[in-house]
């Protein structure tokens, strides 16, 4: 299994609801991610996960709340989001090596379309 | 982060090589080169990495500048599917145990591929 598979493809959500985002990589990935990309924009970094904990927060609103439950799987809860918060999130996962020698791209999902309304 | 440039657009014609430039003046000793692209309602597609030699996979060549400012991603024979906004990233050291490893996008080049 070569893929990350991410559900749900689209999300349409109000304002006031709670929804989550999930991704799921079967490949012995020890690093994850969350992006977000708006239109015509290069995807942003969110969230980095290494061996599950989270090891970067770009800064993300708290109405944003991610979650690595096991090595596999990666959720983004969300809540109270704002319009301005529609766009693809897209997740991806690489491999890591110790000693500072990473030499392996990222594979990333096709992404979970959302929309705020 | 080092930053990267890379042309806004470019065209080429079905099955004919293309070369994406890619300058990164201000790239650091370990910062290793990756291409990625991302084709219109996917996510991007991972093509290729390297560090300092030239490397080549079933996709494309990079070419990378002896003293590593620039690199170049070849395409040897472009087809319609290869149409899609092309990356180059430089990917940044987290600390040493290797964990926190950033990919930051910049605006990337669109390509177009005619018939």
């Amino acid at each position: 299994d070569t893929e990350v598979t991410q559900t749900p493809k689209h999300l349409v959500m109000g304002m006031t609801n709670k929804k989550s985002l999930k991704c799921e990589q079967h490949m012995g990935h020890r690093a994850m991610y969350w992006y977000k990309q708006k239109a015509k924009k290069p995807p942003e970094l969110m969230f980095v996960y290494s061996y599950e904990k989270l090891s970067i927060n770009e800064s993300v609103p708290s109405r944003f709340s991610p979650e690595c439950p096991n090595s596999s799987l990666l959720n983004l809860h969300l809540h109270a989001l704002q319009p301005e918060d529609s766009a693809l999130y897209l997740c991806a996962s690489s491999q890591i090596i110790h000693g500072g020698r990473e030499n392996y791209g990222y594979t990333f999902g096709s992404g979970t379309r959302l929309t705020v309304v | 982060d080092a930053k990267t440039t890379q042309p806004n657009s470019m065209e080429s014609n079905e099955e004919e090589p293309v070369h994406l430039p890619c300058n990164h003046s201000t790239i650091s000793g370990t910062d290793y080169i990756h291409w990625y692209r991302q084709l219109p309602s996917q996510g991007p597609e991972y093509v290729i990495h390297g560090l300092t030699s030239n490397v080549n996979n079933r996709m494309a060549s990079l070419a990378i500048a002896e003293d590593r400012k620039s690199s170049t991603l070849i395409l040897h024979r472009a087809t319609l599917r290869d149409a899609a906004v092309y990356y180059c990233i430089l990917r940044v050291g987290g600390d040493s145990g290797g964990s926190n490893y950033k990919l930051t996008f910049g605006k990337g080049t669109l390509l177009t591929v005619n018939p």
